[in-house]
């Protein structure tokens, strides 16, 4: 089983900084199965950034996915007062598609 | 307009059986590579992936959970049905279900997810 570990664990920040979020993964992962999902306070998660580095639908283009192997890295350029939240990173590769315990974005 | 909304009950009692439906609308579970998946998050703390069920009956359970978890579909109903037996106060969470495309270009990611229902188990 994979496991992956993100860090920070919190990120206290002001809007307009940049937010700089890492995921790790135990083992190689193929760059095409690691997700990355936002989650406000009282909602359901909401799918970021697939396949690494893909925007989903409606992203906004101030989200940004990198990284490979394992070690993967979502940016946000510049936080918006809407950014402040939990992210979790996902790889669906294989079950069990394992999600990492978050970082939460909040203000500084 | 793609949507899920989880169904079932809210408090159930230790060592009881509860199922939780999960009812979409806007695709088919009969789409080659669409799944939908059941993924919990105990109050304030993560997401833990349980389960999915694809277009083809093909099954994946979470390995800590699959003698406790059982999943069913009925497409033609959209919906699709978890079942957790034996629950513990640790089971205590919001249950969320989701899409699951195994295709390009999400590839696995769950793009669309319902609002969540929460459940507790206590005596």
């Amino acid at each position: 089983e994979i496991v992956l570990t993100q860090s920070p664990g919190t990120l206290s920040l002001s809007p307009g900084e940049r937010a700089t979020l890492s995921c790790r993964a135990s083992q190689m992962l193929s760059s095409s199965y690691l997700a990355w999902y936002q989650q406000k306070s009282g909602q359901a998660p909401r799918l970021l950034i697939y396949g690494a580095s893909n925007r989903a639908t409606g992203i906004p283009d101030r989200f940004s996915g990198s990284g490979s192997g394992t070690d993967f890295t979502l940016t946000i350029s510049s936080l918006e007062p809407e950014d402040f939240a939990v992210y979790f990173c996902q790889h669906n590769g294989a079950s069990p598609f394992t999600f990492g315990p978050g970082t939460k974005v909040d203000v500084k | 307009q793609i949507t899920l909304k989880e169904s079932g009950p809210t408090l159930v009692k230790p060592t009881q059986t509860f199922t939780l439906t999960c009812t979409f609308s806007g695709f088919s579970l009969t789409t080659p590579g669409v799944g939908v998946g059941w993924i919990r998050q105990p109050p304030g703390k993560a997401l833990e992936w349980l389960a999915v069920i694809y277009w083809n009956d093909d099954e994946r359970y979470s390995p800590s959970l699959k003698s406790k978890l059982t999943l069913t579909k009925d497409t033609s109903k959209n919906q699709v049905v978890l079942k957790l037996t034996n629950v513990d106060p640790v089971d205590t969470a919001t249950y969320y279900c989701a899409r699951h495309v195994t295709a390009a270009p999400v590839l696995g990611a769950f793009d669309i997810w319902g609002q969540g229902a929460m459940v507790a188990v206590s005596s």
